[in-house]
């Protein structure tokens, strides 16, 4: 079983859509966790960044994270086409300089006009 | 200065020369990595840099060097690189208790 596990899709939806993308993990030391955006042949943007359980909101961006099932979500209201990308979780244990981020698959989102 | 600025955005390279990735940041990050990505694939870490210090070799071969020269530039020195290491090469910065910034990557082909 793979640390992280997160659906590759693709994910298809139309313009106007509220998009949910999830990430399951298996290592309950994780505390920190980051939904990261990645344009084609671009470096991943950070679009979330989370500690512990709870949601966090940032415009139409909601993370939420439920470390009683292992589990978090990015929720994406009235997605739009420019919203279309590859969305990566990743997560740690810790937050110093050395840490190491585990990373989701990736999971590929078209938001079609 | 909220950015990551990686140099070349592209490079090809034959198996027998030796090439260098630059890297540079100004946000006063003390943290630096190199990350090598294949098409459809998590990026896949390489090098940590803390305090211009070298503290994660996630024993990588050594035709791949990383330096740091300073707190902002990290480089990455390529010699007889193969075929397979063809792939975006990503730096990123970060501050204890932040997410990592990443630059736009070197699409890196090896022929």
């Amino acid at each position: 079983q793979k640390e992280v596990e997160q659906d590759p899709g693709p994910l298809s939806v139309p313009e106007g859509a509220i998009v949910s993308l999830n990430c399951t993990y298996s290592n309950s030391a994780f505390q920190y966790f980051m939904w990261y955006r990645q344009y084609s042949r671009k470096g991943p943007e950070l679009l979330m960044y989370t500690y512990s359980s709870g949601n966090k909101e940032d415009g139409r961006f909601t993370a939420q994270v439920d470390k009683s099932s292992k589990y978090i979500s990015l929720f994406i209201r009235d997605s739009q086409p420019s919203d279309s990308a590859t969305y990566l979780c990743a997560m740690s244990e810790d937050a110093g300089n050395n840490r190491k981020l585990i990373w989701g698959l990736g999971t590929s989102l078209a938001v079609n006009p | 200065d909220t950015e990551v600025t990686q140099t070349p955005k592209h490079l090809v390279m034959g198996m027998t020369n030796k090439k260098s990735l630059k890297c540079e940041q100004h946000m006063g990050h003390r943290a630096m990595y190199w990350y090598k990505q294949k098409a459809k694939k998590p990026p896949e870490l390489m090098f940590v840099y803390s305090y211009e210090k070298l503290s994660i070799n996630e024993s990588v071969p050594s035709r791949f060097s990383p330096e740091c020269p300073n707190s902002s530039l990290l480089n990455l020195h390529l010699h007889a690189l193969q075929p397979e290491d063809s792939a975006l090469y990503l730096c990123a910065s970060s501050q204890s208790y932040y997410g990592y910034t990443f630059g736009s990557g070197t699409r890196l082909t090896v022929v």
